[in-house]
């Protein structure tokens, strides 16, 4: 089975400031993908940023980047140069390469961001 | 815009009734996923199709059921409605089944049962 675990239900930020939303992760598959989704009060779903389980790198997507630290299970986003637009709720998600767990996201509960001036 | 299309955007519907929401993947992806998203759940997977044949149940109740047709649209059928079932449900889609394939989600639909 796959767990994904956000402990910080909500946070503020200054503008311009960066943060990190924290996620850890609970797989026994040997590869997985982690992915990051952004939920604005409109309701929609909004793909971020992937990681792959055997990237060397992490993984950057503009004022967006993934720090994964393995060994620790951790895949914490890092958002630089916050804006109000930032505004939302954080989604840390996870994929496997089992048949079980290939087929859908594993999804944490989220964080709430809140940016302020 | 993901390119994932959902209708409708909002449905109110009484207890008992019977709604068919309805999804279209981006272009050119051939796995179509089911998730619903409630306060007291969270996000939750409910089904996988991949090019017309189911590939994956998670936590679908057997009052739902879904199918992906030939051109690859699908759509989710929910009988019997509850109050509890009241949620945001989400079509997403993605070239293939793979664990470093993105899912690109829809708009979502927004079912209110009274």
């Amino acid at each position: 089975a796959q767990k994904i675990t956000q402990t910080q239900p909500g946070m503020f930020v200054q503008e311009k400031e960066a943060v990190t939303l924290d996620c850890t992760y609970d797989t026994s598959d040997p590869s997985y993908g982690l992915f990051w989704y952004k939920q604005p009060s409109s309701g929609e779903m909004i793909f971020l940023i992937y990681q792959g389980s055997y990237d060397q790198q992490n993984a950057t997507e503009g004022r967006y980047s993934l720090n994964f630290q393995k060994a620790r299970k951790s895949a914490n986003l890092v958002i630089s140069a916050s804006q109000l637009g930032d505004s939302a709720m954080y989604f840390c998600a996870m994929r496997g390469i089992n048949t079980g767990t290939a087929s859908k996201l594993t999804f944490g509960t989220g964080t709430r961001l809140q940016v302020t001036l | 815009d993901s390119g994932v299309t959902q209708t409708p955007k909002h449905l109110i519907t009484a207890t008992g009734q019977r709604v068919t929401l309805r999804c279209s993947p981006r272009s050119g992806d051939l796995s179509v996923y089911w998730y619903q998203q409630s306060l007291d759940q969270g996000l939750q997977f409910l089904i996988q199709y991949y090019n017309g044949e189911e590939r994956a149940k998670g936590n679908i109740l057997e009052r739902f059921s879904a199918q992906q047709f030939p051109d690859l649209h699908s759509e989710l059928n929910l009988s019997s409605l509850e109050l509890g079932d009241s949620a945001l449900y989400f079509c997403a889609s993605s070239l293939s089944p793979t664990a470093e394939e993105t899912q690109y989600f829809g708009p979502g639909t927004r079912l209110l049962v009274l």
